[in-house]
C-alpha cells in the first residue's frame, strides 16, 4: 500500500524549533518530487516547500524562506522539514505529499497521495 | 506570485444537481498548469484534476473541469452525498505553487 506517514508535531514556543518527517512506503521514494503542504486551523491550504528527487532542487514559500529547511533521505524512504524561528502564524497542520509528474508531454503535476498531517502549534 | 481566487465562497445545493465551482488567476498559469482538489473535515485533500481538465486516477467521470484563459471551472455533473466538502484549484505553473481560498459545497 502507497502511504505517506508524518510525525514530529507538538507544541513549541515562539523562536524555537521542530523537525519534522514522513516516512514513505509502497513505492519507489527515490523516483519523486516531494512536497510540504500545511493548513492553519480552520484555514485553507498552504504549498510550503518542494524538493527534487535527489535533494538537488529546492523551492520554499517566501513566509517561510531562511527558517525553513526541506530535505530528504532516499535511503531511509523519509522527507523531512526542519523549521527554525517559530512563529504563532506557523501554527497548523502539515501534510507531506507525493508529486506525481503526468507523463503526458506537458509538464503536469500534482499531488497525488498524502500523508495524514502532523500538528504544529507555536504558543506561549 | 499567482494568486488564485475562487467563487463562490459556499455552494448549497441539493443531491443530484449539478455544481460549478470557479478558480480565477491573476496571471497565466502557462499552459493550463491548474489542478483541484478536494478536502473533507479531518481528512487530507485528494488529487481530483490535473491540467486543468484530466481526472486523476479513480476519479468519477461526473468530476470535469474547463479552461478559458486564466478563468477555471470544476464541474460536479450530478452531486452524490459523498461530494459535499471544500475543493481547492492550485496552480503550479511556477513557485511558489498557490492554492485558491477554497468553496465550500454544502448540503441545501
Amino acid at each position: 500500500e502507497v502511504q505517506l506517514v508524518e510525525s514530529g508535531g507538538g507544541l513549541v514556543q515562539p523562536g524555537g524549533s521542530l523537525r519534522l518527517s514522513c516516512a514513505a512506503s509502497g513505492f519507489t521514494f527515490s523516483s519523486y518530487w516531494m512536497s510540504w503542504v500545511r493548513q492553519a486551523p480552520g484555514k485553507g491550504l498552504e504549498w510550503v516547500a518542494n524538493i527534487k528527487q535527489d535533494g538537488s532542487e529546492k523551492y520554499y514559500v517566501d513566509s517561510v524562506k531562511g527558517r525553513f529547511t526541506i530535505s530528504r533521505d532516499n535511503a531511509k524512504n523519509s522527507l523531512y522539514l526542519q523549521m527554525n524561528s517559530l512563529r504563532a502564524e506557523d501554527t497548523a497542520v502539515y501534510y507531506c505529499a507525493r508529486v506525481v509528474r503526468f507523463s503526458s508531454g506537458r509538464a503536469d503535476y500534482g499531488m497525488d497521495v498524502w500523508g495524514q498531517g502532523t500538528t504544529v502549534t507555536v504558543s506561549s | 506570485e499567482i494568486v488564485l481566487t475562487q467563487s463562490p465562497g459556499t455552494l448549497s445545493l441539493s443531491p443530484g444537481e449539478r455544481a460549478t465551482l470557479s478558480c480565477r488567476a491573476s496571471q497565466s498559469v502557462g499552459s493550463n498548469y491548474l489542478a483541484w482538489y478536494q478536502q473533507k473535515p479531518g481528512q487530507a485533500p485528494r488529487l481530483l484534476i490535473y491540467g486543468a481538465s484530466s481526472r486523476a486516477t479513480g476519479i468519477p467521470d461526473r468530476f470535469s473541469g474547463s479552461a478559458s484563459g486564466t478563468d477555471f471551472d470544476l464541474i460536479i455533473s450530478r452531486l452524490e452525498p459523498e461530494d459535499f466538502a471544500v475543493y481547492y484549484c492550485q496552480q503550479y505553473a511556477g513557485s511558489p505553487w498557490t492554492f485558491g481560498q477554497g468553496t465550500k459545497v454544502e448540503i441545501k
